[in-house]
């Protein structure tokens, strides 16, 4: 099983629509939980962190259920913009570090 | 917010050649640094942590005396790729935490390398 799984993609949406994604991971002992967006050949650039209470951030929401392992991301009213990959990220004590490790990622393509 | 860069942003090298990246934490010191690599259409996968004044310790899989990771300085880590070939080519990333950061890192812009 894989550390992080991602829906596979793309998902192709017209603007204003809502996406979720999902994300599930198999280490138990992991820390902290993110989403990142990630631009055709740039640098992943961090969304938003990922709290068990749930968090919001604009049109953007993500959840964490520690107990299935499970994280999503919500978007609301989509943007042409909001066209990139979405990478789900995941922190883990590893060796005594404090290492990340990324799925996947899913594209998610809106269009006019 | 912090920034990290790096250089080249891309480079094309014959098969057999050495290249050197460097990544720099331009507003922070960088305790520890992060080199990742990503092939098309999949994930980041780390290559190795570096710790400044201390070797780097690389993960499973990841050849220590192919990929050179040096980290002499709290804003510089350097990553050479030695006698490259062509299934070297890839999007190389390094990312770079300061020592009041717990999780958080900050990502370069990545290196494109192709080997010809």
């Amino acid at each position: 099983r894989k550390e992080v799984e991602q829906d596979p993609g793309p998902f192709n949406v017209p603007e204003g629509a809502t996406v979720a994604f999902n994300c599930t991971y198999s280490n138990s002992a992991s820390q902290s939980f993110f989403w990142y967006r990630q631009d055709c050949r740039k640098e992943p650039k961090l969304l938003m962190s990922v709290y068990s209470s749930g968090n919001e951030d604009g049109r953007f929401t993500a959840q964490l259920n520690r107990a299935s392992q499970y994280i999503s991301l919500l978007i609301r009213d989509s943007k042409l913009s909001d066209s990139a990959t979405y990478l789900c990220v995941v922190n883990a004590m590893n060796s005594g570090y404090s290492t990340l490790t990324f799925g996947k990622g899913t594209m998610l393509l809106v269009s006019p | 917010g912090a920034v990290v860069s790096q250089h080249p942003s891309w480079v094309i090298c014959k098969s057999g050649t050495s290249v050197k990246i460097e990544c720099r934490s331009l507003d922070f010191q960088a305790t520890t640094m992060f080199w990742y690599r990503q092939f098309p259409k999949q994930s980041l996968m780390l290559m190795a942590t570096s710790n400044e004044g201390s070797k780097a310790t690389y993960e499973q899989g990841v050849e220590k005396d192919k990929f050179l990771i040096n980290h002499a300085s709290l804003t510089l880590s350097t990553l050479t790729v030695t006698s490259a070939h062509p299934e070297d080519s890839s999007f190389y990333i390094c990312s770079a935490r300061d020592w009041a950061s717990a999780y958080e890192q900050y990502f370069g812009p990545g290196t494109r390398l192709t080997v010809t």
